[in-house]
This record gives structure tokens, sequence and C-alpha cells, in this order.
């Protein structure tokens, strides 16, 4: 069964802050490891990851997957109460009859005071 | 685009009535599936659809149907209702190419059970 862990499950930081929010999976026929940022309705897509050691980066939010290590983070640098939301990593499996389905972590809480 | 639409947004439904959550996505994507969300917890995988006429069980299927009989249109089926059935449903929906690919989210529905 895939399996997707994050950690820390709550961080709660001060403005101008940075944070790294932690991701480790096991998914078999693993293809991609996704990032979600979820406000108070539906997630958001932020980045998709399918190459090792390759940064992605929009703004003052960065990301990077370490396939030998089977994890990912995600970095938020000079943190705004914006950014206060819960973040969901997700791998996708690309195999067989489980094509196309992500397996979600249980999310962090990520709690930004001014 | 509207992209992906839900409805209702909310609902209570009485122990042992039945409903159906609806979701139409407007992007022409082949695949679409359906979550629920629990209080503090990461998305769980209810079913999923590769195409219209085809779909499959996600990780938490009982006491759920869903029917694909049209590329926009992803209706899951309650049977039964029970309080454990409490939960916000998002549908989603995905284009695949290669075996990875980012899932847009609709809205939500939040569900009551009582």
């Amino acid at each position: 069964e895939d399996k997707v862990v994050q950690s820390p499950l709550s961080l709660v930081v001060h403005e101008g802050d940075t944070v790294t929010l932690n991701c480790s999976y096991e998914v078999t026929n693993f293809r991609s490891l996704l990032w979600y940022k979820q406000e108070k309705k539906a997630p958001t897509f932020l980045f998709m990851l399918t190459s090792s050691g390759i940064e992605k980066k929009s703004g003052r939010l960065s990301s990077i997957l370490d396939k030998k290590e089977l994890s990912s983070i995600l970095n938020i640098t000079a943190t705004q109460t914006g950014d206060s939301a819960i973040y969901l990593c997700a791998g996708s499996n690309a195999g067989g009859t489980s094509y196309g389905k992500l397996t979600f972590g249980q999310g962090t809480i990520l709690t930004v005071h001014p | 685009n509207a992209g992906v639409t839900q409805t209702p947004k909310f609902r209570i439904l009485k122990i042992g009535q039945s409903m159906t959550l609806q979701c139409t996505q407007d992007m022409n994507h082949n695949y679409m599936y359906w979550y629920r969300q629990d209080p503090g917890m990461g998305l769980k995988l209810i079913y999923y659809s590769v195409g219209a006429g085809i779909t499959d069980k996600g990780e938490v299927p009982n006491g759920y149907n869903v029917s694909r009989s049209t590329t926009e249109d992803f209706p899951l089926r309650l049977e039964l209702a029970a309080p454990s059935q409490t939960s916000v449903y998002f549908c989603a929906s995905s284009y695949f190419s290669g075996g990875a690919g980012e899932q847009f989210f609709g809205p939500g529905t939040r569900l009551t059970v009582l």
C-alpha cells in the first residue's frame, strides 16, 4: 500500500521566519511528487517534481525531490501571514491499475503570526 | 472555463438516507477522482475514473458508488448514510501525460450525517 508521511504535523512561526516542510513517500511505480496549499477550501497546486535534485521555485516558495531518500522538502522564506495554511504533499503512482492515483500525506498545518 | 464544479456545497443527512454528490469538469480531462477529508487529516481517495465507463476503487470505497457515463460528469452516490461519512468531499480532475499530472480540485461538499 502506498504511503506518504509529512512532518511536522503543525508549525507556528512569526512573520519573516523561514520554514522547511518535509515529505517522505513509499509509492510503487512512483512518477512524481506534488505539493498543494489548502486554505479554507480546495487544495491549490504549488509544484510537481519528477526529477531528483532539481529545485523548483515560485516566489518565496521552493521545493526539491530526493529520489534516493524517497523524500521532498518545501521551503518558504520570509513567511507572511498569508502563508498560513495546510500544506499537502502527494505521491503519484504511474503503474498498472493504479495509474494516475495520488496518495496524500496528512498535511502540515502552518500558522504564521504577525 | 469553470474548472471543476461540485453541488451541493453543504448537506445534512439523516442516518440511512441516500444522496448523490455531483461533480462536473469542463477541461476535457480523462481522469477524475473523489476524495474525502476528515478534520485534521489529508485526503483519502474514494473512487477514481480513467475515462468514461471506467471506474476503480481507491483507499476508502465502502459505502459509496460511482459512475462515469460522460467525460464531464462523475457523480458520487452515498447509500445508507452513516455518521462515519461525515466529512468534506472533494472532486478532482486531471489530464495525464506520461503518468504524472496536476489534479484540479472542486470547491468541496461539506456533508454531515446525524
